[in-house]
């Protein structure tokens, strides 16, 4: 298995919503990112977790709030969003240690209204 | 600081050949990476080069020069699904992944 599988693909929120963006892989990797990319830009990072901990926190606002709840699952968990956190959302892996491969998810298109 | 170029946006005709270039001022390097995104779509890894030389994988290949922080990607025989954009990225000494802008390469027939 050589997946990182993100759920929902599409997402619409309004501004007072909470929801939550989930990512799940089972290749034993132990850093899990998550990255923000708006249209016609590269990927952006948000997030880095290794060995379930919060190793990387790029200054992103508090209103995006990660979660790690084991080796495999990865939450982004959403709070009062504005219109310009619209963009899509990608979930990524690797092995611990290894400058190797970046492995991503299909990733998570969200839209706040 | 830390930068990337590439091209923004190059076109070229289907059969034929592209190369699309990348240099980099990284503090340090631990590898380079190729990526391939279509619109809309997460990106999918084409090659790592940590080494100085040529990788060689199907229609692609992809050329690194350490000495000079240079990489470039070619693709033969191109299709009309290699429409998309090409990312050149690199980990620098702290292991964080410097990304560039991207290359929008237009496939006509």
């Amino acid at each position: 298995d050589t997946e990182v599988t993100q759920t929902p693909k599409h997402l619409v929120m309004g501004m007072t919503n909470k929801k939550s963006l989930k990512c799940e892989q089972h290749m034993g990797h132990r850093a899990m990112y998550w990255y923000k990319q708006k249209a016609k830009k590269p990927p952006e990072l948000m997030f880095v977790y290794s060995y379930e901990k919060l190793s990387i926190n790029e200054s992103v606002p508090s209103r995006f709030s990660p979660e790690c709840p084991n080796s495999s699952l990865l939450n982004l968990h959403l709070h009062a969003l504005q219109p310009e956190d619209s963009a899509l959302y990608l979930c990524a892996s690797k092995t611990q240690g290894d400058t190797g491969e970046l492995f991503f998810g299909e990733g998570s298109r969200l839209t706040v209204l | 600081g830390q930068n990337i170029d590439q091209p923004t946006e190059m076109t070229a005709t289907e059969g034929a050949i592209v190369q699309i270039n990348c240099t980099y001022q990284t503090s340090g390097f631990n590898g380079l990476f190729w990526y391939q995104q279509h619109a809309g779509e997460a990106p999918t890894f084409l090659s790592y080069n940590v080494l100085d030389g040529l990788e060689e994988k199907g229609r692609f290949s992809s050329f690194l020069s350490r000495s000079k922080g240079y990489s470039y990607l070619l693709l033969k025989e191109l299709q009309m699904k290699d429409s998309a954009s090409y990312l050149c990225a690199v980990w620098d000494s702290n292991y964080q992944l410097i990304w560039g802008a991207g290359t929008k390469l237009i496939i006509k027939p």
